[in-house]
């Protein structure tokens, strides 16, 4: 089973807040979990990415939680601004001999009201 | 910094015409990638190319072909347009090296009317 559950499918909170952007999966041969970020009329970018072996990891104000055993990872914005809104995706890496394939989460689109 | 190029940004087509969308990357990746984008399914892996001259079917490949004869450049072929493929197309490319992450590029809009 390849796929990658998200949640919500959008989110609004006030500057300052903490959106919290949670996926699931049933795949345990994924390697690599990445967040990707895009805003309108751009291709998504790399935002912060974790091993399976990890529990947290925090660049700036991102976090990544992951719970191996529950097959569940999140992503955490702190203080959150009004140009973090964006699409966000959550995705799997399946890493064989010649490369790697992203499995994406159906995205959640957060909006920061000043 | 790696740059990914979509010819076109928007592109209008009718039902049945032969489409061809294009991507270029500058950084000398080895793997490619087409995705297309659709509102709540987020992006669905369509080809991908490991080399030049070599591809793999994604999830969804059913109506799509790829090329990818220089190892900058792999493009998307749509055999015979229909509405059902109007979306929004994303290529993206990365470095054949471990844990090296996908760089995309800004996508292509594509309508088939």
């Amino acid at each position: 089973q390849q796929q990658v559950k998200q949640s919500p499918q959008s989110l609004i909170v006030q500057k300052g807040g903490i959106p919290i952007i949670n996926c699931a999966y049933e795949n345990t041969a994924f390697d690599y979990f990445p967040w990707y970020q895009q805003f309108p009329g751009k291709g998504p970018a790399l935002l912060i990415a974790i091993r399976p072996d990890v529990s947290e990891k925090k660049e700036g104000r991102f976090t990544i939680s992951f719970n191996k055993s529950a097959k569940q990872f999140s992503l955490h914005i702190m203080d959150s601004q009004p140009g973090d809104s964006a699409t966000y995706f959550c995705a799997a890496i399946l890493t064989w001999e010649y490369g790697n394939k992203l499995v994406f989460g159906a995205g959640t689109i957060l909006r920061v009201k000043s | 910094d790696v740059k990914v190029t979509q010819s076109s940004r928007y592109l209008v087509k009718r039902t049945g015409e032969k489409v061809f969308l294009e991507c270029v990357q500058d950084m000398d990746h080895e793997n490619m990638f087409w995705y297309r984008q659709d509102p709540g399914l987020g992006l669905r892996l369509i080809y991908f190319s490991y080399d030049v001259k070599m591809k793999e079917k994604g999830d969804i490949p059913e109506g799509y072909s790829v090329s990818r004869e220089k190892k900058e450049r792999f493009s998307l072929i749509l055999e015979s347009a229909s509405t059902n493929q109007t979306s929004m197309y994303l290529c993206a490319s990365r470095s054949g090296l471990s844990n090296q992450p996908q760089h995309f590029g800004d996508g292509t809009r594509l309508s088939i009317l």
